[in-house]
């Protein structure tokens, strides 16, 4: 049964550092890999999405990698800012359950001014 | 931003009581989910739908119906609310099983008492 953790659940760093959020999978089997963003009391929004044949995604100041062979996933987040702080989630697409994501806990983030 | 939009985005009611939430999507996505979130469990889905009216169960399907007589509209129902049902509720759309982005809508906070 494919499990996603993330570690660590919360982290706090000045402004202006560059961070890595770790995203972890038992199951090398998927379609693709999936970060959001969750501010509290909203909803999700969807930052990158890595298919399982690329290695990477960049989008502005933030870059996601995928080794699927090790089911390892990172988050680069690049001259960190205030309006960073927030839950980062990940989500894998399992080949053997076509319709549900299997999900990270989170990260809870946050950024000092 | 996916045009997703949850009602009712809050709501309180008593226990035994039926409840529906609606998701009304824009975007003509074939995929519709409904998800649970809980501190602690993080993200479980609980039906899903691969089109009108084709629905199936997800992961904590109990105490849970769904309909979907359009493509645009997935309705969630608690036929008789609980205390355990208390949650924050999000629907969800994809184009595509394998290789496509999930977009989420913004939650719908219930209450029940």
């Amino acid at each position: 049964k494919q499990e996603v953790t993330q570690i660590p659940a919360a982290l706090s760093v000045p402004e202006g550092e560059n961070l890595v959020l770790n995203c972890s999978f038992t199951d090398s089997a998927i379609y693709n890999l999936q970060w959001f963003r969750q501010d509290p009391g909203k909803g999700l929004t969807s930052l990158l999405l890595i298919q399982s044949s690329q290695r990477e995604q960049t989008s502005g100041r933030l870059n996601a990698s995928l080794d699927k062979s090790s089911g390892r996933s990172t988050l680069y987040i690049a001259a960190s800012q205030p309006g960073d702080s927030a839950t980062y989630l990940c989500a894998v697409n399992p080949m053997d359950s076509n319709y549900q994501l299997i999900w990270g806990a989170g990260t809870k983030l946050i950024i000092k001014p | 931003d996916a045009g997703i939009t949850q009602s009712p985005r809050h709501k309180v009611t008593e226990t035994g009581t039926p409840v529906t939430l609606r998701c009304h999507q824009t975007e003509n996505h074939r995929y519709m989910y409904w998800y649970r979130q809980d501190p602690g469990h993080g993200l479980r889905l609980i039906h899903y739908s691969y089109g009108v009216k084709d629905t199936d169960k997800g992961e904590v399907s109990d105490g849970y119906s769904v309909s979907r007589s359009k493509t645009e509209d997935f309705l969630l129902t608690l036929e008789s609310a609980t205390s355990s049902q208390t949650s924050v509720y999000f629907c969800a759309i994809s184009d595509g099983v394998q290789n496509t982005e999930a977009f989420f809508g913004q939650g719908t906070r219930l209450t029940v008492v």
